[in-house]
């Protein structure tokens, strides 16, 4: 089955500063990946999705990239807050035209006042 | 409002008693899984169901089973929970496509 891994397990960041987190694949390149937040006993919820052929997403503070030469996803979160702090998972279809995704284990961002 | 509802959010008990755990969405989304998470082990697929009567093993299948006879519902059942099935579970549910996951608010789960 397809990886993904988030190299991370946790990140420490001052506030104000921008969070910057990892998650890389192995295989074949997806067609697309996935960033997702999850707050401590609750369901992830849907941020951002990235294709293939994009090779940078925004929303609001939040931006993704995708290098499919280094088979690597990058999230950042500018000017991070403290309500920014919670674990992100990224995720990948479980193969090509797959609607199951495999999620990496997440990366725990901390955001320090 | 969209969303995925689960039923218990918590419960605890014992060694082979018979549970379900069940799940509705309100999207009409053809595709929803089971997932477990467990600390250091991240999300891991349990079942899926692309549609009504169509099922299939995720990663973690053992001890679980599941049914899809509405589209809307997705049940987990654990015929005889062991204590190795105490985790977090969450269930979800996506439409065609490249579509967002919607997730439910999870249910935690004690085996004794």
């Amino acid at each position: 089955s397809q990886k993904i891994e988030q190299n991370s397990e946790a990140l420490n960041i001052q506030e104000g500063k921008t969070a910057t987190l990892t998650c890389n694949y192995t295989n074949y390149s997806p067609a697309y990946l996935q960033w997702y937040r999850q707050d401590p006993g609750r369901g992830p919820v849907f941020l951002l999705l990235i294709r293939e052929n994009e090779k940078e997403k925004r929303k609001e503070r939040l931006k993704v990239t995708f290098d499919t030469t280094l088979k690597q996803s990058l999230f950042h979160i500018t000017a991070s807050q403290p309500a920014d702090s919670a674990t992100y998972l990224c995720a990948r279809p479980s193969g090509a035209g797959s609607y199951q995704l495999t999620f990496g284990k997440g990366t725990k961002l901390s955001v320090i006042p | 409002e969209a969303q995925v509802t689960q039923n218990p959010r918590y419960l605890i008990t014992v060694t082979g008693k018979k549970l379900t755990v069940t799940c509705s969405q309100n999207m009409n989304h053809e595709y929803m899984s089971w997932y477990r998470q467990d600390p250091g082990l991240g999300l891991r697929q349990i079942y899926y169901s692309m549609n009504v009567e169509v099922t299939d093993k995720g990663d973690v299948p053992e001890g679980y089973k599941v049914s899809r006879k509405e589209k809307r519902n997705f049940p987990l059942i654990l015929e005889s929970p062991s204590p190795n099935q105490t985790s977090l579970y969450f269930c979800a549910s996506r439409g065609t496509g490249y579509n967002e996951q919607f997730f439910g608010p999870g249910t935690r789960l004690t085996v004794l």
